[in-house]
């Protein structure tokens, strides 16, 4: 069945640097690919999307592009601040199912 | 608006009681779901509705049960709860299954 594999936790990284988790998945077809943000105590929140191959989503200064060929979906920001710190998911929306199949989770932590 | 919210925020249950968690949406969203978050294994998917009057099972249902009377409301039961059932739960709402919309969670714990 669909799933998603996503770079083990925890990530420790200082304030300015450059951020990369990383994410693969399996599916059948072309499915649509997310990458959703969960801040301290708070539910989760779409953080950007993208939904066909070669796409870049992007939102707050983070990026990612559905790469078919590898079948991934990393998430990246060029200089990452202690407000970034939370944990990061990466889902899939199934072409057969149409639900939403999620990744294990990374937390990041952005120190000072 | 208040987006999705669910009540309560906390609950500690013994094992073998029942309880219901609430969820609401006033976004007229048709999509609900009920998901649960443990520590290493993302989310999970418990039962989710198509529309008022339609659910159908997630990746993980069992001792959990659904009804969808109303767009608005999407509540989910425990039948008799176990420590197996300790976890943070999340609803969801959206238009189609693409952007869903989580509430705050409720974080239930089973003795």
């Amino acid at each position: 069945g669909d799933s998603v594999t996503q770079m083990e936790g925890p990530v420790t990284l200082s304030e300015e640097a450059f951020l990369t988790i990383n994410c693969t998945y399996t599916a059948t077809g072309y499915p649509s690919l997310f990458w959703y943000v969960q801040y301290p105590g708070e539910g989760l929140q779409l953080l950007l999307k993208a939904t066909k191959a070669d796409d870049k989503g992007s939102n707050k200064g983070f990026e990612a592009t559905y790469r078919k060929e590898t079948t991934s979906f990393h998430l990246e920001k060029g200089s990452v601040q202690v407000s970034d710190s939370a944990v990061y998911f990466c889902a899939l929306k199934g072409v057969n199912t149409g639900k939403l199949i999620f990744g294990q989770g990374t937390t990041l932590q952005v120190k000072p | 608006n208040a987006g999705v919210t669910q009540t309560p925020k906390f609950q500690v249950l013994k094992t073998g009681q029942s309880m219901t968690l609430q969820c609401a949406q006033d976004m007229n969203h048709e999509y609900m779901s009920w998901y649960r978050q443990d520590p290493g294994m993302g989310l999970r998917l418990i039962h989710y509705s198509v529309g008022a009057g339609i659910t159908d099972q997630g990746e993980v249902p069992n001792g959990y049960n659904v009804s969808r009377s109303t767009t608005e409301d999407f509540p989910l039961r425990l039948l008799s709860a176990a420590p197996s059932q300790t976890s943070v739960y999340f609803c969801a709402s959206s238009k189609n299954t693409d952007t869903q919309y989580f509430g705050p969670g409720t974080r239930l714990t089973v003795l």
